[in-house]
């Protein structure tokens, strides 16, 4: 395993409520992605950092925010949870050369009812 | 518009037989492609990559072919096994220009090998 904690692995929640993921590294890695997966959409990319204090859009990136305070820590916030925000959240790492391969986490499922 | 597509959602194959998953993709200005493997209820997998400089990588069971002038790569597995059965992942990034070097994925292929 690459040493990749997501919590939690579940929730629901109610629409228009804020929500925090976290996603936890023990492999001092410096990249850090958050992707969603939805049926017929395969893995969308929301935001990645580059370092701390780092980050940036991914292709999917409104109605969510990211920070990074720390190497090993990523947090994804839903500001107001929608239902459209429903869906199953995995956040990877990798390595800094450029041809490395991303490590997945085994997810979040999120339901916003 | 999608640059990464997999086309076929499904494919079923016999166990102990090739299993031939394809990928096509629209940016020529990739060069970085992956192949990862999804349980349910688990993150992907990463399986076997191959750089634009080469046509072949092979790791095991398992080879990608990248043919640059169609924009294809494909997947082959050999000999296919049940434990193989779970949805396939092509993914592909450019280090300069396009993906700002982040992996763009394919829909994915789902793969069932049958005893």
């Amino acid at each position: 395993d690459a040493g990749i904690t997501q919590s939690p692995r579940h929730k629901v929640t109610e629409t228009g409520t804020p929500v925090t993921l976290r996603c936890h590294q023990t492999e001092n890695h410096r990249y850090m992605y958050w992707y969603r997966q939805d049926p017929g959409h395969g893995l969308r990319l929301i935001h990645y950092s580059y370092g701390v204090k780092d980050t940036d859009k991914g292709e999917v990136s409104d109605g969510y925010s990211v920070s990074r305070s720390k190497t090993e820590d990523f947090l994804l916030t839903l500001e107001s949870a929608t239902s459209s925000q429903t869906s199953v959240y995995f956040c990877a790492i990798r390595q800094d050369s450029y041809n490395s391969p991303l490590h997945f986490g085994n997810g979040t499922r999120l339901t916003v009812t | 518009d999608q640059q990464v597509k997999q086309n076929s959602p499904s494919l079923s194959v016999q166990e102990g037989r090739i299993s031939i998953l394809n990928c096509d993709y629209t940016n020529s200005m990739f060069d970085y492609f992956l192949w990862y493997k999804k349980y349910p209820a688990e993150g992907p997998t990463f399986l076997i990559s191959i750089s634009s400089i080469k046509d072949k990588n092979e790791d095991g069971r398992f080879t990608v072919f990248l043919n640059k002038s169609a924009k294809h790569l494909s997947l082959h597995i050999v000999p296919s096994q049940p434990g193989d059965s779970a949805v396939y992942f092509c993914a592909a990034s450019a280090q300069y220009g396009g993906s700002q070097g982040n992996l763009i994925f394919g829909k994915g292929t789902k793969l069932s090998v049958k005893p």
